[in-house]
Order: structure tokens, then C-alpha cells, then sequence
């Protein structure tokens, strides 16, 4: 079977820990991506990586880092200086260089007290 | 102002009533328009793209783009009580992708 996998599905933290979330894909593609969703707004870009060992930050990366050693992984994240942790995140993936016909795993979600 | 305008509903509609969901966005150098559609507590998933201003079908499924007006809809004809879900606009523009906050829509039997 061919997707975007994401692991784990539910995932709590306390407060001052750093927490990664884990991103693969099986579709061969090239680019990847990291947003962040929370009720009633729209998802936000947090990372993005078009080829391995390269990544750009998108319009909310403070807190966040990322990796892009293999083409098939691209795991987040989450520092303790990100001020609102408390979040639904999407991996999604792209065959297309301009980042058209991204396809998106099926989230973590991600709980911090 | 922000970039995408979507009404974030709640839409309700009976089963087998033509939908119609729509966006604006403000920023004319958006190049592609997708609708995703995302079920409760799922990744959304791609239900149609399109480039340029015009039409394109895919089954029940309609996209519109009206560039000069920025504007987009997506039509469902015969909808379903499965058709129930979140409908997220997005917009792309040099990889940089932009949302809408979604219409949530509600098909009764």
C-alpha cells in the first residue's frame, strides 16, 4: 500500500519537553511537508523540504525544527520554546516541484499540559 | 485581511441537493486552486485541482475558478449523507500553499 504514514496517532507531553513527531512516505516523492491545524483556522505551513538535506520554513517554524535525511522521512519537532504546542499536525507529500496534488497523512495530534 | 476567505458554515443540507461551497482570496498570484475534503479528526484528502479559470468535473464533483472575480466554488450534485465532512479551499503560489478554515457540511438522509 502506497501513502504518507504518521506515528503516533495521539501524542501527550508536559511542558518543557521536546517531542518528535514521525512522518514516511512509500510514494516516492520528492517534497514534503509539515503544517499545523487548530479549530476554526485554516492549516499553517510550518516546514517544507523539496529534496533530501534541504528544508525552508514556513510562515510559523519558531519552535519547530526538522530533518530531511532520507527522502522517505521527514520527522518534526516539537521544541519547548513553541509556545502553543497543543495542536493537530499534518505531514503531507508532493511529486510536483510548484507542491500542487499534495497528499496528507493522517495526522498526530498533539497534547501538551 | 487574510489571504483565503471561506465560510466556515455549518452547512445542512437533505441528501440528493446540489452543494454549493465557495472561497475568495485577495492575492491574484495564486497559480493552483485545490478543494480538500477532511473528514473528523482525519488528514484531509485532494478531491480536485485545477490552474486555470473555468470548470472541471470529476464524477459528482464540480470545481469553478473565476480569477478575474478571485474566486472559487466547488458544486457536489446528488449529495450523500457520506459526502458529511469539512471542505478546505487551498491555494498555491511557489510551494508556498494556503487554507481556508474549512466549511463544514452536513448531508441528512
Amino acid at each position: 500500500d502506497g501513502g504518507i504514514t504518521q506515528s503516533p496517532k495521539y501524542l501527550f507531553r508536559k511542558e518543557g519537553q521536546n517531542v518528535t513527531l514521525s512522518c514516511e512516505q512509500n510514494l516516492n516523492h520528492d517534497a514534503m511537508y509539515w503544517y499545523r491545524q487548530d479549530p476554526g483556522q485554516g492549516l499553517r505551513l510550518i516546514y517544507y523540504s523539496q529534496i533530501v538535506n534541504d528544508f525552508q520554513k514556513g510562515d510559523i517554524a519558531e519552535g519547530y525544527s526538522v530533518s530531511r535525511e532520507k527522502k522517505e522521512s521527514f520527522p518534526l519537532t516539537v521544541t519547548s520554546a513553541q509556545k502553543n504546542p497543543t495542536a493537530f499536525y499534518l505531514c503531507a507529500s508532493s511529486s510536483s516541484p510548484q507542491g500542487n496534488e499534495q497528499y496528507f497523512g493522517p495526522g498526530t495530534r498533539l497534547t501538551v499540559t | 485581511q487574510k489571504e483565503v476567505e471561506q465560510d466556515p458554515g455549518p452547512l445542512s443540507v437533505p441528501e440528493g441537493a446540489i452543494v454549493s461551497l465557495n472561497c475568495t482570496y485577495s492575492n491574484s498570484a495564486f497559480q493552483y486552486f485545490m478543494w480538500y475534503r477532511q473528514y473528523s479528526r482525519k488528514g484531509p484528502e485532494l478531491l480536485m485541482y485545477t490552474y486555470s479559470s473555468g470548470n472541471k468535473e470529476d464524477g459528482r464533483f464540480t470545481a469553478q475558478v473565476d480569477k478575474s472575480s478571485k474566486y472559487i466554488s466547488l458544486f457536489i450534485r446528488d449529495s450523500q449523507p457520506s459526502d458529511s465532512a469539512t471542505y478546505l479551499c487551498a491555494m498555491l503560489k511557489n510551494n508556498d500553499m494556503r487554507f481556508g478554515a474549512g466549511t463544514r457540511l452536513t448531508v441528512k438522509p
